[in-house]
């Protein structure tokens, strides 16, 4: 089944500067990749998502790129803000059956943004 | 629009009581997915509903979890006997993709487990 790779694992940067998460995955059905934010005590929250079709897409200050041959994908947050810190996880979707799909996610990467 | 509720938002319990969880969609949406989040970890996958019909369960420990939906809306989620193990976050989503069309899922805020 599918399995998602997650690095770093912990991220510090100062505000301002950019932060970059990268996942691998490991099967090339998959063809929808989302980034989830997680606050304290929140549920994950979608902030942007690719699909297998497109190689890069821009949401503001976020990006994400994906090398299906490679199979990997990246979250790229510039000018970080310490309303950015969070722990972010990556997702793959689940190849379909007849009745859909799931996600199967990354183990997260706490990103600590210093002002 | 209302999100996704879960309750109890926390619950203590003792090894070996049972516990249940539950969850209310929003509206209109056909799938439902229930998630386990260790302390660290992402959400793990542990059963998902197309309306109310479980297609995946293949991840749910089925000698202790059990889970329904009825009328294909809200959905509660069993655990008994509880281990202490089990102490961790469930999840629950929600989403409007079916048939292969992978849809933002949104989660609740979940269920905080402590198992003592």
């Amino acid at each position: 089944g599918e399995n998602v790779e997650q690095h770093p694992s912990t991220l510090s940067v100062q505000e301002g500067d950019s932060a970059v998460i990268k996942c691998t995955y490991s099967d090339s059905a998959s063809n929808y990749f989302p980034w989830y934010k997680q606050e304290l005590g929140k549920g994950p929250q979608l902030i942007i998502d690719i699909r297998s079709n497109v190689g890069e897409k821009k949401d503001q200050r976020i990006a994400v790129t994906l090398n299906k041959t490679a199979k990997h994908f990246s979250l790229h947050i510039t000018e970080t803000q310490p309303e950015d810190s969070a722990v972010y996880f990556c997702a793959a979707s689940i190849p379909p059956d007849q009745a859909g799909t799931a996600l199967i996610f990354g183990k997260g990467t706490t990103l600590s943004v210093s002002s | 629009e209302a999100g996704v509720v879960q309750s109890p938002r926390y619950k203590i319990i003792e090894k070996k009581q049972p516990v249940a969880f539950w969850c209310n969609p929003i509206s209109g949406h056909n799938t439902l997915y229930w998630y386990l989040q260790n302390l660290g970890q992402g959400p793990e996958l542990l059963i998902r509903y197309e309306n109310e019909e479980a297609v995946d369960d293949s991840q749910l420990p089925k000698d202790r979890f059990s889970a329904e939906r009825l009328k294909g809306v809200d959905s509660t989620l069993k655990i008994q006997p509880a281990e202490l193990g089990d102490s961790a976050v469930y999840l629950c989503a929600s989403s409007s993709g079916t048939g292969g069309n992978t849809g933002e899922l949104f989660f609740g805020e979940g269920s905080r487990l402590t198992v003592l």
